[in-house]
């Protein structure tokens, strides 16, 4: 148990809806980042936030957003969906105080557009 | 830039076989390095790292030693057992930010025969 808890675990939703993935990271880690895993994209990064701020974003699509809340727990917001959005999305979390920090991953969001 | 090449697969060997898998990165400064592994149908989970040249992360039977002469990283395992089968992920984090995005290989797939 790496300590980044994602919700829901498999989702399955239409195309041209809306989801939203949640991710509590590790106690006192101050990064999230997210990312997505495709059969023939690999891991892609999509965004991180540092202490409730964008820090850096990646390949994320515009129908995509995120964010950090206060509490640290972050969201990711897939909108007007389409069936090549399906994929795992991994959330994961890094104390970030220094370098060389390990970055712990969740289990993952299954994620089904159908 | 920042990247990572890892041997493609799949890999296929038999029990108890001797296991190489070859990671080499191109990075400015001094990143760490950090080789996940991905079980079927499970999340992400942290193998081994390495923060600095000469280190050698060891986790499982397995080890990596950080070659900064040759960029690097490549995986051993003496003895590999069937419940090795996995994708394993090479991955560095540059070392210039404390909070910088972890940068993946493109994984390799292997595969034990008892």
């Amino acid at each position: 148990d790496s300590g980044v808890t994602q919700t829901p675990k498999h989702l399955i939703t239409a195309t041209g809806q809306r989801v939203t993935l949640r991710c509590s990271p590790r106690s006192g880690d101050l990064s999230v980042y997210w990312y997505q895993q495709s059969l023939d994209q690999g891991l892609q990064f999509l965004i991180q936030y540092y202490n409730g701020e964008e820090r850096a974003k990646g390949n994320i699509l515009e129908r995509f957003s995120a964010q950090q809340f206060p509490d640290l727990h972050s969201e990711l917001n897939l909108s007007s969906l389409e069936l090549g959005d399906s994929a795992l999305y991994f959330c994961a979390s890094s104390v970030d105080r220094g370098g060389g920090n390990t970055i712990y991953f969740g289990e993952g969001s299954w994620l089904t557009v159908v | 830039g920042n990247s990572v090449t890892q041997m493609e697969g799949p890999v296929t060997l038999s029990e108890e076989a001797f296991l190489t898998i070859n990671c080499t990165y191109t990075a400015t400064g001094y990143p760490s390095l950090f080789w996940y592994v991905q079980y079927p149908g499970e999340g992400l989970q942290l193998l081994l790292k390495a923060t600095k040249a000469d280190d050698k992360g060891s986790n499982k039977g397995f080890e990596a030693t950080y070659r900064k002469e040759t960029t690097s990283f490549h995986l051993e395992k003496g003895s590999v057992q069937v419940s090795d089968s996995a994708v394993y992920f090479c991955a560095l984090r540059p070392g210039y930010s404390s909070a910088s995005k972890i940068i993946f290989g493109s994984g390799t797939r292997l595969s034990i025969r008892p």
